[in-house]
Parts: C-alpha cells; structure tokens; sequence
C-alpha cells in the first residue's frame, strides 16, 4: 500500500514569514495528494489539493507543488499569520482508491 | 449545517462495554468513510461506504468492529467489547464519487472515544 512521509513534525515560523512542509509517497499510481488542517480540538479541513496532471497549485497564500519525478510534493504558506497555527496533514491517493493515506502531520506554530 | 455531523462528540466507556457512534454526511454525498486517529498521529482508513454497500474493510477492522449504512444515508459503527487500545478519535468523511475518480473528502468533528 500507499506510504506517506511528512517533514517536518514541527515548524516554528515568525508572523509574516513562510512556512514549507514537505511529504514524499511511495505509489506511483497516486495522482491526488490533498492538504488538511486540523485545529486542536476540531475536525481535519481540506485547505487544497493538486492532481497529477498539474505541478502547481495556488490558493491566496497558499500553495502547492508536486513532483512526479521524485514523488514529492510540498504545501507553501506566504505571509503566515497566528491563525494558521495548527496540525498540517498531508495525503496521497488514486484514483479509483477508496481511502487517503495520510502523513503524520507537522504542527506549525505562528509566532506573533 | 451542511457538513458533516457526528454523534456524540465524547465518549467514555468501561472496558468490555459496547459503545455506537453515528455519522450524518453531506446529504448529496455518495461515499462515506470511517477513519481512526490516535494523538500525534494523522487519520487511518477503517472502512467505507458507496451509498448502502460496504465496500472496502481496513485489515485493522477486527471483528469486534461493524459499520452499517442501512439507506445510504447515516452511518453507525459499532465497537463491541471494547479495548483500552480502542481509544482514539474516530473520524467520519463523506465525499461525492463518479466515474471522474477521486473526489475531495470531508470530515466531521470526530468522536473521541476514552476506554477506562
């Protein structure tokens, strides 16, 4: 099955700074890999996603990109602010998979 | 709300005790998945659903775990005889499948589950 690697497990940035958080995969058939970020206490929120068909990805100040090749593929923040504080995961899967497979998660913290 | 719910948001049982948790997707929704997450790490697939039919088990489904979809709508899973490694939180995910493939899953607020 799938495998997924995060790095880091924690991130500490100062506000207005960027933040990378960086996954890796094993399968070669994934072409999905979603982001989630999950507050202490609440639910897992999808924030973006990329599919294989496109190497990059961008919502305000977020972004994505993935390598194919190097079956990599990594979430930017620009500009972080103390609410982006929380859990990251990061996720692959395929299509025609019924499941994600998550990494296990890198906590970042906005410092102010 | 539209998203999606599940019930209760606490849980904490006796050991050997049975314990149901229900999942109410987004109503247009055609897949819903069960997922376990223990602290520090990120969500495990469990098992799901396309409208009432199981189709897929995790192999860390044990036996004493059921899930049910009875009308494609709501969801139960049941953990008999529970475990003190049965605590975590349990997550429910609903999504909206068609022959385009994978499509975005969204997850409710969990049931955290303390076995004693």
């Amino acid at each position: 099955g799938e495998n997924v690697e995060q790095h880091p497990s924690t991130l500490s940035v100062q506000e207005g700074d960027s933040a990378v958080i960086k996954c890796t995969y094993s399968d070669s058939a994934s072409n999905y890999f979603p982001w989630y970020k999950q507050e202490l206490g609440k639910r897992p929120q999808l924030i973006i996603d990329i599919r294989s068909n496109v190497g990059e990805k961008k919502d305000q100040r977020i972004a994505v990109t993935l390598n194919k090749t190097a079956k990599h593929f990594s979430l930017h923040i620009t500009e972080t602010q103390p609410e982006d504080s929380a859990v990251y995961f990061c996720a692959a899967s395929w299509t025609g998979a019924n499941n994600l497979f998550f990494g296990t998660g890198t906590r970042l913290t906005v410092i102010p | 709300d539209t998203g999606v719910s599940q019930d209760p948001r606490h849980k904490i049982t006796k050991r050997g005790q049975n314990v149901t948790f229900r999942c109410d997707p987004i109503s247009e929704h055609n897949r819903l998945y069960w997922y376990r997450q223990t602290l520090g790490q990120g969500p495990e697939f469990l098992t799901y659903f396309q409208n009432e039919a199981q189709l897929e088990k995790s192999r860390l489904l044990s036996d004493r775990f059921s899930a049910e979809r009875p009308k494609g709508s709501f969801s139960t899973l049941e953990i008999q005889r529970t475990e003190q490694g049965d605590s975590a939180m349990y997550l429910c995910a609903s999504s909206l499948a068609g022959a385009g493939g994978t499509y975005e899953q969204y997850f409710g607020p969990g049931t955290r589950l303390t076995v004693t």
